[in-house]
């Protein structure tokens, strides 16, 4: 069964650090894109950034919004993506999702269970 | 990287059809034919509908049906039913990046 468990976040004040882990189960960690997906309290999702596989050299890509403050990651010895949050805003408040895409003869999107970040003095 | 535009709300009646847009540029929508529509329920994770611009996953009805045109997306709800009044976004990808709708309610009647 393909799981997608993730961890941290949290309340942290502006300006301050947060890192969100995903651990993956059930498929191979290694040869897939994780992407991360935000939903800030009552509005619409909004992509923050993914990272390929290393046949695509950990490549990764950022929305212009978090750009230079987040940094997206992946161990594959551990299964797990993490997203590391700096010099966080109040707008960043949101829940996290990590998701994963797999393609074989079916398409079929996994989501993590979603993670709140709050971001408040 | 503004939202690509989808209208706010839609509604409908049980059995009628609905569509929704989604506008972006030729940089995201019209460049590539990567759009995914998911359909979000309430404190609910997302599902995807629709990929790679027309295609159904396993398990989603047939009723929903997506498509393109330049730099605007559609997804077609046929036979509206009342367990289809949910949130709706689409995701297009950009090269560089990937972007989601503002996201459109649907109100089944």
């Amino acid at each position: 069964e393909v799981q997608l468990v993730q961890s941290g976040g949290g309340l942290v004040q502006p300006g301050g650090s947060l890192k969100v882990s995903c651990a993956a189960s059930g498929f191979k960690f290694s040869g897939n894109t994780m992407t991360w997906v935000r939903q800030p309290p009552g509005k619409g999702l909004e992509w923050v950034g993914r990272i390929r596989s290393k046949a695509d050299n950990d490549a990764t890509a950022y929305a212009a919004s978090v750009k230079g403050r987040f940094t997206i990651s992946r161990d594959d010895s551990k299964n797990t993506a993490y997203l590391q949050m700096s010099n966080l805003k109040t707008e960043d408040t949101a829940i996290y999702y990590c998701l994963t895409r797999l393609v074989n003869t079916l398409v079929v999107d996994y989501w993590g269970q979603g993670t709140l970040v709050t971001v408040s003095s | 990287q503004s939202a690509l535009t989808q209208p706010r709300s839609v509604s409908g009646s049980p059995g009628q059809s609905v569509t929704i847009s989604c506008t972006g540029t030729s940089s995201d929508v019209g460049g590539y034919n990567y759009v995914s529509w998911y359909q979000q329920h309430p404190d609910k994770a997302p599902k995807l509908m629709i990929y790679d611009v027309n295609k159904r996953p396993s398990g989603v009805p047939d009723r929903f049906s997506g498509s393109k045109s330049g730099n605007t997306a559609s997804l077609t709800i046929s036979g509206l039913q009342a367990e289809d009044e949910a949130d709706y976004y689409c995701l297009s990808y950009g090269g560089t990046y990937s972007i989601f709708g503002s996201g459109s309610k649907v109100t089944v009647l």
